[in-house]
């Protein structure tokens, strides 16, 4: 059973970078896209964005997030991380790795506990 | 871009049928995946491809989509199917993931 857990900090200053790694163990990375979501306290899921297992030039980003956000694989760890400089309060959220099943359309089918990114000084 | 439209909230007696709907333009024409999200927990998927039941999701979730309403059908709700539930697409004109934003299921 696949399974993912992000770690990090969990405390950024504002207009710094959040850097988050979401470590995959009991399955493979190869044949999938891996994905970083992310949900603000009491709202709803936001889409970050994801990036296929061989990494290249094999990503999509949120179209209002993609200045900012970086997403990078390393299989030979099993790992993907995640960039989102010039961070502000409203970048506050829970934030899930999950892996993506992409086939004509995408769904998310394993998703890691979540880990709770707070911006403040 | 694209949007996804949900009620804030449905509520349901136990043992009825809950119906959560999600409105998008033409989402007939997408595939579209619904996610349940417990209280403190990470989303889990229920459906995927508009119909599909992940192995493990009870009988008792449904799902079916047509012209611009899709819908999430819980059977015979129990009190552990409360929950907020997302739906989802892929909007290909964006290249974008797009969520709902969520429905909270209350069985009272």
């Amino acid at each position: 059973q696949v399974q993912l857990q992000e770690s990090g900090p969990g405390l950024v200053t504002p207009s710094e970078t959040l850097s988050l790694t979401c470590t995959v163990s009991g399955g493979s990375m190869t044949t999938y896209y891996w994905s970083w979501i992310r949900q603000p306290p009491g709202k709803g899921l936001e889409w970050i964005g994801y990036i296929y297992y061989n990494g290249n030039t094999n990503y999509y980003y949120n179209p209002s997030l993609k200045s900012r956000v970086t997403i990078s694989v390393d299989t030979s760890n099993n790992q993907f991380s995640l960039n989102l400089s010039s961070v502000t309060a409203a970048d506050t959220a829970v934030y899930y790795c999950a892996r993506a099943v992409t086939s004509g359309t995408t769904n998310f089918d394993h998703w890691g506990q979540g880990t709770l990114v707070t911006v403040s000084s | 871009s694209y949007e996804l439209s949900q009620p804030l909230s449905v509520s349901v007696a136990p043992g009825q049928t809950a119906r959560i709907p999600c409105g998008g333009n033409n989402i007939g024409f997408k595939n579209v995946h619904w996610y349940q999200q417990e209280p403190g927990q990470a989303p889990v998927l229920v459906i995927y491809r508009d119909d599909v039941r992940p192995s493990g999701v009870p009988e008792r979730f449904s799902a079916s989509n047509s012209g611009n309403t899709a819908t999430l059908t819980i059977s015979s709700a129990q009190a552990g199917d409360e929950a907020d539930y997302y739906c989802q697409v892929w909007d290909t004109t964006t290249g974008s993931v797009v969520f709902g934003g969520g429905t909270r299921l209350t069985v009272l």
